[in-house]
């Protein structure tokens, strides 16, 4: 396991469309990290997971935005109806429980809403 | 106002030069303050890790934490083309919301180290 792994690394969609994303983070790890990045910007906290239970999300997170980790293992980011303004780049991040230095990044998987 | 906030640049030095990037913030509750590198289309990568004041060396890399001014700075020493990048400055209060630790970043400084 080396590292978080996203997938997929590009994606375009109409306006409108459903996506999703998913994460693997390194096996360890019992907290998961979704985060958002627009050009310019640095990453936006969007929700966090501890094991399976999602216990912290952003006003960011609109109710189309929905996020599960089933199982605690990898986890899905899923963008209903997209609108432009959705196209980023989605981050995932994982860390130990307890672990405040910072966490492992994945390379993220960066939306273009068309 | 932002709880963090990082010049943009963009910053372009010559082979060998010192480079100092820098952050100030407002949240007094802050405690934990990391570095992280970007490179382009790509994840960032933690770089350094300091708790509360003071600094902390690893190699060419010196980060300093200044809470009473709340100003933190990351100094490259003997710049790289390699270290040419995008670097976020982070932070992280000691508990916030349910325990997530979640950071807020700054905007980024793109860094370019000319041959």
């Amino acid at each position: 396991d080396t590292g978080v792994s996203q997938d997929p690394r590009h994606k375009i969609t109409k306006r409108g469309q459903n996506v999703t994303f998913r994460c693997d983070p390194i096996s360890e790890h019992n907290r998961l990290y979704w985060y958002r990045q627009t050009l310019g910007q640095g990453p936006e906290f969007l929700t966090y997971f501890q094991n399976e239970a999602q216990l912290e999300k952003s006003r960011l997170l609109s109710d189309r935005f929905s996020a599960e980790r089933p199982k605690g293992s990898f986890s899905t980011l899923e963008i209903q109806r997209t609108e432009q303004g959705d196209s980023a780049m989605y981050l995932c991040a994982s860390s130990f429980a307890g672990w405040t230095y910072g966490y492992t990044f994945g390379s993220g998987t960066r939306l273009t809403v068309v | 106002q932002k709880e963090v906030e990082q010049d943009p640049g963009p910053l372009s030095v010559p082979e060998g030069a010192i480079v100092s990037l820098n952050c100030t913030y407002s949240n007094s509750a802050f405690q934990y303050f990391m570095w992280y590198r970007q490179y382009s289309r790509k994840g960032p990568e933690l770089l350094m890790y300091t708790y509360s004041s003071g600094n902390k060396e690893d190699g060419r890399f010196t980060a300093q934490v200044d809470k009473s001014s709340k100003y933190i700075s990351l100094f490259i020493r003997d710049s790289q083309p390699s270290d040419s990048a995008t670097y976020l400055c982070a932070m992280s209060a000691v508990n916030s919301g349910a325990g997530s630790y979640q950071l807020t970043f700054g905007k980024g400084t793109k860094l370019s180290v000319i041959p």
